[in-house]
């Protein structure tokens, strides 16, 4: 089946430091994957998607390249603001389906 | 960009009551909607596809008599959480994806979080 596995939070960053969440997933075929972010008190919203291999997706400062040798797509961003804490979660959709399979979410905490 | 909103977003109840839970997309229609269901610190797990105009579609596992689902129109959805006990307490969510985007794109709801005492 499909799974996806996200870096345990909270993690807790200096505003302008460098950010990496790892995902990793497990799927057949060739799934789509995505970034979506939940901001205190609201909905998830879209950050990035990748739909093929090597695809690299950005929005905001944040990039994620859809690895495939790897099962990977993390999520980086070069220098973080304390407007970005948040829950962040890594999601795919397989070929074929219509429902999303989420990682547990990973919080980030930025401090001035 | 597509808005979804969820009423309430909060609810606390009595053990063995029932709760409705609103989802409608305000400015797009949607004839496909999915609840979501998310405990602390654990992934949104897929409860349910509501169907605009049929029977909705329960994954394994949730039992459909408890968690009623109906789908009135093409902005609206309803998961009523049929005689409540403590362990139905958790966050629930909604989504629905915008038409013309496929199901590439989903908006989610806010979330509603319900407490059963």
């Amino acid at each position: 089946g499909n799974s996806v596995t996200q870096m345990e939070g909270p993690v807790t960053l200096s505003e302008e430091a460098f950010l990496t969440i790892n995902c990793t997933y497990t799927a057949t075929g060739y799934p789509s994957l995505f970034w979506y972010v939940q901001y205190p008190g609201e909905g998830l919203q879209l950050l990035l998607k990748a739909t093929k291999a090597d695809d690299k997706g950005s929005n905001k400062g944040f990039e994620a390249t859809y690895r495939k040798e790897t099962t990977s797509f993390h999520l980086e961003k070069g220098s973080v603001q304390v407007s970005d804490s948040a829950v962040y979660f890594c999601a795919l959709l397989n070929s074929g389906y219509s429902t999303l399979t989420f990682g547990k979410g990973t919080m980030l905490l930025v401090s001035p | 960009g597509a808005v979804v909103s969820q009423h309430p977003s909060w609810v606390i109840c009595k053990s063995g009551t029932s709760v409705k839970i609103e989802c409608r997309s305000l400015d797009f229609q949607a004839t496909t909607m999915f609840w979501y269901r998310q405990f602390p610190k654990q992934s949104l797990m897929l409860m349910a596809t509501s169907n605009e105009g049929s029977k909705a579609t329960y994954e394994q596992g949730v039992e459909k008599d408890k968690f009623l689902i109906n789908h009135a129109s093409l902005t609206l959805s309803t998961l009523t959480v049929t005689s409540a006990h403590p362990e139905d307490s958790s966050f629930y969510i909604c989504s629905a994806p915008s038409t013309g985007t496929g199901y590439n794109e989903q908006f989610f709801g806010p979330g509603t979080r319900l407490t059963v005492l």
